[in-house]
């Protein structure tokens, strides 16, 4: 079956660096979703990427989606406080099955 | 404005006793998921609708049965909990369009089994 890797597990940072997660799929996805859990709460919808090679970017966030469309990474430039939490990227199969498949996502802890 | 809801947030239940755990959703979304996501772990898929069309995943225990009476509303029952059941189980909704798969979460239920 789809399986959805992701590094690193979990990765501090002091306030002002740089952070990136990376994600890999076993199968070819239709898209790639990426989701932020802050602790004690549940899985917040970041972005979609849909097509081979795409770049988008949020104010400091960064996401891409592989040329294969198997892999994906998200960088996040001057990490803040705010920026603590989960980040998971969720696979989607596409088709007719919805099936949304979830890495293990990366818990990002900032230093002040 | 909550979106999908689910009911309760919190639930303990002792070891055996079946509970059922319920979402709702006003956002007329055809796709409804249910996870389980223990601490510190990556939400797990449980199973999923398409409208009516259920989809329950290979690993799935038996234990965990699923209804989906209208496009409303979705429930979870677990039938004879065991204390590895403990964790929080998590409702999503999606269009379930090509173009959108964006998931919307609810709060959640956290259960122990005691």
């Amino acid at each position: 079956g789809q399986q959805v890797m992701q590094i690193p597990q979990y990765q501090h940072v002091q306030e002002g660096e740089d952070f990136t997660t990376y994600c890999n799929s076993s199968t070819t996805l239709s898209n790639i979703q990426w989701y932020k859990q802050r602790p004690g709460g549940h899985p917040v919808f970041l972005i979609q990427l849909v097509k081979s090679g795409e770049v988008k970017k949020q104010k400091r966030l960064t996401f891409q989606f592989g040329e294969a469309k198997k892999n994906s990474s998200l960088h996040i430039t001057a990490t803040q406080t705010t920026d603590v939490g989960t980040y998971f990227c969720a696979g989607h199969s596409g088709g007719s099955n919805y099936k949304l498949t979830f890495g293990k996502g990366t818990l990002l802890t900032v230093n002040p | 404005d909550a979106m999908v809801i689910q009911n309760p947030r919190y639930q303990v239940t002792q070891f055996g006793k079946p509970v059922t755990l319920s979402c709702s959703q006003t956002l007329n979304h055809n796709v409804m998921y249910w996870y389980q996501q223990k601490s510190s772990q990556a939400p797990k898929l449980l199973f999923h609708y398409y409208d009516k069309d259920f989809n329950n995943e290979a690993d799935t225990p038996d234990n965990f049965q699923s209804r989906r009476p209208n496009t409303s509303f979705c429930f979870l029952d677990i039938r004879s909990p065991g204390l590895g059941d403990t964790a929080m189980y998590l409702c999503a909704t999606s269009r379930g369009s090509a173009a959108n798969t964006e998931a919307f979460f609810g709060q959640g239920t956290r259960l122990t089994v005691v």
